[in-house]
């Protein structure tokens, strides 16, 4: 069956890091990768999306790669700011109807 | 910004009662989407809908769930007979049409769903 892992325990680091998080999968190929985050009793919120045949997608501080050799997506955020404390989601699609298999999500916590 | 609102907020039930959850996608959205998380665990798909049809729907999604859009902005599940495990957040979301080649789906805030 399908699976999506993400770092099961949150991610700790310090304002002005990059926080790089982890997205591997298997028994899956999806057209499209898609990142959200995600705050406490809140719904998801579109990040990044990135094509089966993209290798790396930037948007400001965020710069997400897929390798679907390896089945794997890294999500990077730059100058990590506390704001930035959140889950973030992966999710996977295929084309069609886009419906999205989530990963449970890595929670990011940024200290000052 | 155009936003998908969800109704109500929260919604307390008893055990075997009926249930409508409600959306209102974005205006200019033609797929519409209704996800389940359970407390701590991964969003979890539920149902697809377009032209007014399901098009896709999950394992999750038997005889006691039911969509509909019965106007041009409304977009409802209703579950008939809760159950305790259907305590969840339930988030609707929308996507634009597929000429655009745009697969980002917009989410609501959800429904926090408690059944006692």
């Amino acid at each position: 069956s399908q699976k999506i892992e993400q770092n099961s325990e949150a991610l700790n680091i310090q304002e002005g890091k990059t926080a790089t998080l982890t997205c591997n999968y298997t028994n899956y190929s999806p057209a499209y990768l898609q990142w959200y985050r995600q705050d406490p009793g809140r719904g998801p919120v579109f990040l990044l999306l990135i094509r089966e045949n993209e290798k790396e997608k930037r948007k400001e501080r965020l710069k997400v790669t897929f390798d679907t050799t390896l089945k794997q997506s890294l999500f990077h955020i730059t100058a990590s700011q506390p704001a930035d404390s959140a889950t973030y989601l992966c999710a996977l699609g295929s084309s069609g109807y886009s419906t999205l298999t989530f990963g449970k999500g890595t929670m990011l916590l940024v200290s000052p | 910004e155009p936003e998908v609102t969800q109704t109500p907020s929260h919604q307390v039930t008893q055990m075997g009662q009926e249930v409508i959850l409600r959306c209102v996608p974005i205006s200019n959205h033609l797929y519409f989407y209704w996800y389940r998380q359970i407390l701590g665990q991964k969003v979890e798909f539920l149902v697809s809908f377009y032209n007014n049809e399901i098009s896709e729907k999950s394992e999750i999604f038997d005889d006691q769930f039911s969509v509909e859009r019965p106007d041009g902005s409304n977009f409802t599940l209703k579950i008939r007979s809760t159950k305790l495990e259907d305590s969840a957040m339930y988030f609707c979301a929308s996507r634009a049409q597929a000429r655009t080649s745009s697969y980002e789906q917009y989410f609501g805030p959800g429904t926090r769903l408690t059944v006692t």
